[in-house]
């Protein structure tokens, strides 16, 4: 069954440097998502992306983030100056084409950041 | 934007009760209504999902029931197993955005 993958699973940087974080969506699918979840906290949403370009972002998705689809296949998160309190688990997801948000997202294991 | 509401945040039940999640979202244009749970540790992963033109749909053990009028949806667990221990997020999704938003999370304990 294709599933959404990330890497890497587990990443500890210091406050300040740049982070990348990568995902692979399911190969047929058009809508991608990048969401947040802080240790035994909600799942946050970030950013949705389509057509190589952003479609919706939340507050929390200010300057210091970007996302890119470098090629046909990878779909990144970069996180430029990391701050304590960017640690947290972050899931790519993607969904069915014709679906947009409208149906089952879904998640990568996750990516877990660590900033000390 | 879209404001999902979600309780309680722990529920506790003996093995074999009902347990039910009730969330309330405040756009009334939301259509897609989906319910994840999430094992610690792990991905979220859909469990059932309803749409803004049905009132209940269940699936084996798992129900789920929207109130459009009063902007409420509901999970419904029956005979529940040890297994069934984890952490549930209702979403919703409205029609103009991407973006769905999780409510806060239950977290359901079996005991036997």
């Amino acid at each position: 069954e294709p599933e959404v993958t990330q890497t890497p699973s587990h990443q500890v940087t210091q406050m300040g440097q740049e982070v990348i974080l990568r995902c692979v969506p399911i190969s047929n699918h058009l809508y991608f998502y990048w969401y947040r979840q802080i240790l035994g906290q909600k799942v946050e949403f970030l950013v949705s992306f389509y057509n190589n370009e952003i479609s919706e972002k939340s507050e929390i998705f200010d300057d210091q983030f970007s996302v890119e689809r470098p090629d046909g296949s990878n779909f990144t998160l970069k996180i430029r100056s990391t701050k304590l309190e960017d640690s947290a688990m972050y899931f790519c997801a993607s969904s069915e084409p014709g679906r947009g948000g409208n149906g089952e997202l879904f998640f990568g294991e996750g990516s877990r950041l660590t900033v000390l | 934007g879209e404001n999902v509401e979600q309780h309680p945040s722990t529920l506790s039940v003996q093995e074999g009760d009902s347990a039910v999640i009730k969330c309330t979202y405040s756009d009334s244009a939301s259509n897609y209504f989906p319910w994840y749970k999430q094992e610690l540790g792990k991905r979220p992963q859909l469990i059932i999902d309803i749409r803004s033109n049905v009132g209940e749909k269940k699936d084996q053990r798992i129900a789920v029931t929207l109130n459009k009028t009063a902007k409420h949806f509901s999970l419904h667990i029956t005979e529940t197993q040890p297994e069934d221990s984890a952490v549930y997020f209702c979403a919703a999704h409205n029609q103009a955005g991407t973006a769905l938003i999780f409510g806060k999370g239950t977290t359901l304990s079996v005991s036997s």
